[in-house]
C-alpha cells in the first residue's frame, strides 16, 4: 500500500508568478483535500475533490484552483502569487462519506513548502 | 462557525512524565475528532480518530477522550519519551464541513 506523496518538496517563487503543486492519493482513496498551513497555525481547508469534481471549498479566492485526474491524483494551482501565500501546502486523501464532505480518517502527505519572495 | 482551541500552546516535560493535551471546540454537533502529530516541516500523521458516538480511543501509550456536550477532548500520553517531541494537532469533522484544526500544542520531552 503506497502512502500519499506530494511534489515538489520545496518551491521558491516570486510575487505574481503561478505555481502548480501535485499530489498522489493513497491507493484506493478517491477523495483528496488540500490545506494551507502558515507558520505556527493549524491547516486551513482550501478545497476537496471527489471523482474529479470539486466537492467543497474553504475561504480562498478563485486564484486557488484544483484538478483531480481519473487516477485520483490531484493538482493545486495558485495564480498571481502573493507574499502571504508562503506556507506548507498539505494534501490528504480519504474515502468519502455518503452525501457529504469526507471527514473520515484523512491520510496526509509530507507537504510542499512554498516560499513567495 | 466551528472554532478549535488547544491549550497549552507549548509544553516541556522531563522524560517519563505522563501528560495531557487539551482541545476544545465551540460547536458540539461534530461527526468525529482526530488527533494528529506533526514533526517540524513535515506532514501530519493521524494518531487517533474518535467518532461522535465514542467516548475514547487508545493506541499504545496514547489515549484520547471526547466529551461532546462540553466541547472538549484530551490526549493523554503515558511515560513520555524524547521521540514524542512534536506538535500535536486536534481537528474536528462535522460531516458536511471540512476538518477544522486547532493551532496545535508544541511538545518537548527532555531526556
Amino acid at each position: 500500500e503506497t502512502g500519499v506523496t506530494q511534489s515538489p518538496t520545496h518551491l521558491i517563487k516570486t510575487r505574481g508568478q503561478q505555481v502548480t503543486l501535485r499530489c498522489s492519493s493513497q491507493s484506493g482513496h478517491n477523495t483528496v483535500s488540500w490545506y494551507q498551513q502558515a507558520l505556527g497555525q493549524g491547516p486551513q481547508f482550501i478545497f476537496q475533490y471527489y471523482r474529479e469534481e470539486e466537492n467543497g471549498r474553504g475561504n480562498f479566492p478563485p486564484r486557488f484552483s484544483g484538478l483531480q485526474f481519473p487516477n485520483y491524483s490531484s493538482e493545486l494551482n495558485v495564480n498571481a502569487l502573493e507574499l502571504d501565500d508562503s506556507a506548507l501546502y498539505l494534501c490528504a486523501s480519504s474515502l468519502p462519506l455518503a452525501g457529504g464532505l469526507s471527514t473520515d480518517t484523512q491520510y496526509f502527505g509530507p507537504g510542499t513548502r512554498l516560499t513567495v519572495l | 462557525k466551528q472554532e478549535v482551541t488547544q491549550i497549552p500552546a507549548a509544553l516541556s516535560v522531563p522524560e517519563g512524565e505522563n501528560l495531557v493535551l487539551n482541545c476544545s471546540f465551540t460547536d458540539s454537533a461534530i461527526y468525529n475528532l482526530q488527533w494528529f502529530r506533526q514533526d517540524p516541516g513535515k506532514g501530519l500523521t493521524s494518531l487517533l480518530l474518535i467518532q461522535s458516538s465514542q467516548r475514547e480511543q487508545t493506541s499504545g501509550r496514547l489515549n484520547a477522550s471526547l466529551d461532546k456536550s462540553s466541547g472538549r477532548s484530551t490526549l493523554y500520553i503515558a511515560a513520555s519519551q524524547p521521540g514524542d517531541s512534536a506538535t500535536y494537532l486536534c481537528a474536528v469533522g462535522s460531516g458536511n464541513t471540512p476538518l477544522v484544526f486547532g493551532k496545535g500544542t508544541r511538545l518537548s520531552v527532555i531526556a
